[in-house]
């Protein structure tokens, strides 16, 4: 059983488009973070959220975590091809923060 | 080094071999973490560590799967009697460590082929 579901598994657009990527559970997390990782490397995170709806901001990136902390959203405006790579959402459960929950993963191609 | 380092970067070995892979966190991290991660998919946890104490080795697949920090820095995830389905990228990563918002930093892997 997956804790974390990712959709869609493979996203490709054009450069521009608009995107959302889903991170859904039916267990509520301490914080839940996302990683962007480029092929040959390793996950690089991106934003950590902790609070139940809130909203963070990275430039053309969006992420919200539900009122419930069970789910996140990544909103991606007007993608470009250097944003291309796998989106992973990882969460932490209360009492055991260290040991992170990954989702499976989103991988994403923006063609030029 | 400035970041998390990782050695071999490859290892191929022959069924039934041992091998040992070695994760040098940043300087100064107090918590390490070993993941295996199938192309293409997020990380699978293994165990990690505290200083030199293996706080969690849940992930473990199996009793041929061990790993040690005995300095609290420098880690060893040692496979035993290796098999073709211990195949995959392993990753090792080091954080801080410091309350609920800590960020951990990936090394580049080790990528082990069992034949």
């Amino acid at each position: 059983t997956q804790l974390l579901e990712q959709s869609p598994q493979f996203l490709s657009i054009q450069e521009g488009e608009n995107l959302t990527v889903y991170c859904n559970s039916s267990s509520v997390f301490s914080s839940l973070q996302w990683y962007r990782q480029e092929p040959g490397e390793g996950p690089v995170l991106l934003v950590t959220v902790v609070t139940g709806g809130e909203v963070k901001k990275l430039k053309r990136l969006t992420f919200q975590f539900g009122d419930a902390r069970k789910d996140s959203s990544l909103h991606i405006t007007a993608a470009q091809p250097g944003d291309t790579g796998l989106y992973l959402c990882a969460g932490a459960r209360a009492g055991n923060n260290r040991k992170l929950i990954w989702g499976l993963g989103t991988s994403l191609a923006v063609n030029p | 080094g400035a970041g998390v380092s990782q050695s071999p970067r490859y290892k191929v070995t022959k069924r039934g071999q041992d091998v040992a892979l070695r994760c040098d966190p940043i300087s100064g991290h107090v918590s390490l973490y070993w993941y295996r991660q199938a192309l293409g998919q997020g990380p699978e946890f293994l165990t990690y560590f505290n200083y030199e104490a293996q706080q969690d080795k849940s992930g473990l697949p199996n009793d041929r799967f061990s790993a040690e920090r005995p300095e609290g820095s420098i880690s060893t995830l040692t496979i035993q009697r290796t098999e073709q389905r211990d195949s995959a990228m392993y990753r090792c990563a080091s954080s801080l460590a410091r309350g609920t918002q800590e960020t951990q930093y990936f090394g580049p892997g080790t990528r082990l082929l069992v034949l």
